[in-house]
């Protein structure tokens, strides 16, 4: 079964609301997450990796102020996508590796389809 | 910096024809290597993965071979079904910067036709 959970699986948001995506790990503890971005029939770019207790770090390019991170527990983080715009309609996917075993594969979320009109 | 080619798709086939979908990686190091598998309106799933040199990873039928000397993972399966239709990613470990992080191939959109 899923180890990631990931809600909602679909939001449609207005111009310059603010919408928010909950990625959990199911049955571990995740210091760690990872925040990716998926344009149609495009692969996946990372944005940023989620710490518990600390900072998420941003890939360049990725504005900090528009997608908010908060790691707010060890089996939470959210991105907060701030003052939607249409051209961040996008998929967003999260992932995790289980705790104490980083080398292992990321486990993904199923993703959030968001579309902004 | 590193990073993973795949070839382009869409990749095509009937029922129990032969799959190869290349990939090839650049990367300093020793990368771990994975192949995983998206179905449509889903997220993405592991398919499987090789850590080092001559490692072959295999899972449901699939199979794929790690060559450092060709810096190449291609997936493999000898006769693929419907239900393999589905977008294939390539991807690499990185552990640089201080943590680890997953970069990925552009994709490949396999449709297989009854």
């Amino acid at each position: 079964g899923a180890v990631v959970s990931q809600h909602p699986s679909w939001v449609i948001c207005k111009s310059g609301t603010s919408v928010k995506i909950e990625c959990r790990s199911l049955d571990f503890q995740a210091t760690t997450m990872f925040w990716y971005r998926q344009f149609p029939k495009q692969s996946l770019m990372l944005m940023a990796t989620s710490n518990e207790g600390s900072k998420a770090t941003y890939e360049q390019g990725v504005e900090k102020d528009k997608f908010l991170i908060n790691h707010a527990s060890l089996t939470l983080s959210t991105l907060t996508v701030t003052s939607a715009h249409p051209e961040d309609s996008s998929f967003y996917i999260c992932s995790a590796p289980l705790t104490g075993q980083e080398n292992s594969p990321l486990h993904f979320g199923n993703g959030t389809r968001l579309t902004v009109t | 910096g590193n990073s993973v080619t795949q070839m382009e798709g869409p990749v095509t086939l009937s029922e129990e024809a032969f799959l190869t979908i290349n990939c090839t990686y650049t990367a300093t190091g020793y990368p771990s290597l994975f192949w995983y598998v998206q179905y449509p309106g889903e997220g993405l799933q592991l398919l499987l993965k090789a850590t080092k040199a001559d490692d072959k990873g295999s899972n449901k039928g699939f199979e794929a071979t790690y060559r450092k000397e060709t810096t190449s993972f291609h997936l493999e399966k000898g006769s693929v079904q419907v239900s393999d239709s589905a977008v294939y990613f390539c991807a690499l470990r990185d552990f640089s910067g201080g943590y680890n992080k997953l970069i990925f191939g552009a994709g490949t959109r396999l449709a297989v036709h009854p």
